[in-house]
């Protein structure tokens, strides 16, 4: 079957536009999960969805950062007034459940570049 | 605190020659740990995890909690073994993976 699939795969934007980034899940899997790879910071965790609620979101960097999921699939990450240091490659990942021994599957990865 | 700690950020060896990507963590409680892989143009995958005590691709790792390791070994390095490897963490009170800055792994020829 299909896996993680993100659009779209590179994004430039001009600094203080709005972007938002899509992922798609592996169908069935009820956990979803965002995170950020960079130079500066590496892999970092912004948010994760059991089903369609995000129960902590302290880790998304500023309050510029939303993330909301749909039908307990779709997912989209919303940067609004993006800066430059913004740009990262924006992973998503999903597993069948919370449990640890469930697997992350990731994405291939949007690449955002701020402008 | 969780932290995950990859002190090398490229590790290069010959083909054939032995490796091991170094891993130490911070983790109050007991650990779940993985290893995870990128090779080029490819997304990020799983490698292994230490709850499974397995061997994939000739790697293999131990958990050494006296020392708060899970260094990544094999005995003979193979060019297709080049790629970016991540050590992680499963984070309690987050469901999260919390990864180590990488290493690079380069098998010469």
């Amino acid at each position: 079957g299909a896996g993680v699939s993100q659009s779209p795969s590179n994004k430039v934007t001009e600094k203080g536009k709005d972007v938002e980034l899509r992922c798609d899940p592996i169908s069935g899997h009820t956990a979803l999960y965002w995170y950020r790879q960079s130079l500066g910071q590496g892999l970092e965790f912004l948010i994760y969805f059991q089903g369609n609620s995000a129960p902590d979101k302290s880790g998304l960097p500023s309050d510029r950062f939303s993330a909301e999921r749909t039908g307990g699939s779709v997912s989209t990450l919303t940067i609004q007034r993006t800066q430059q240091e913004d740009s990262a490659v924006y992973l998503c990942a999903s597993s069948l459940a919370l449990a640890v021994s469930d697997t992350q599957y990731f994405g291939p990865g949007t690449r955002l570049t701020v402008l | 605190a969780q932290r995950v700690t990859q002190p090398e950020k490229l590790l290069s060896v010959f083909k054939g020659a032995p490796v091991e990507l170094k891993c130490n963590y911070s983790y109050s409680g007991s650990p779940e740990l993985f290893w995870y892989v990128q090779y080029s143009r490819q997304r990020l995958q799983l490698l292994l995890r230490h709850i499974s005590r397995e061997s994939i691709k000739g790697f293999t790792a131990d958990l050494n909690k006296g020392e708060t390791s899970f260094h990544l070994k094999k005995p003979f390095a193979q060019e297709e073994d080049s790629a970016m490897y991540y050590c992680a963490l499963f984070g309690v009170g987050g469901n999260k993976l919390v990864f180590g800055a990488g290493t690079i792994l380069r098998v010469k020829s």
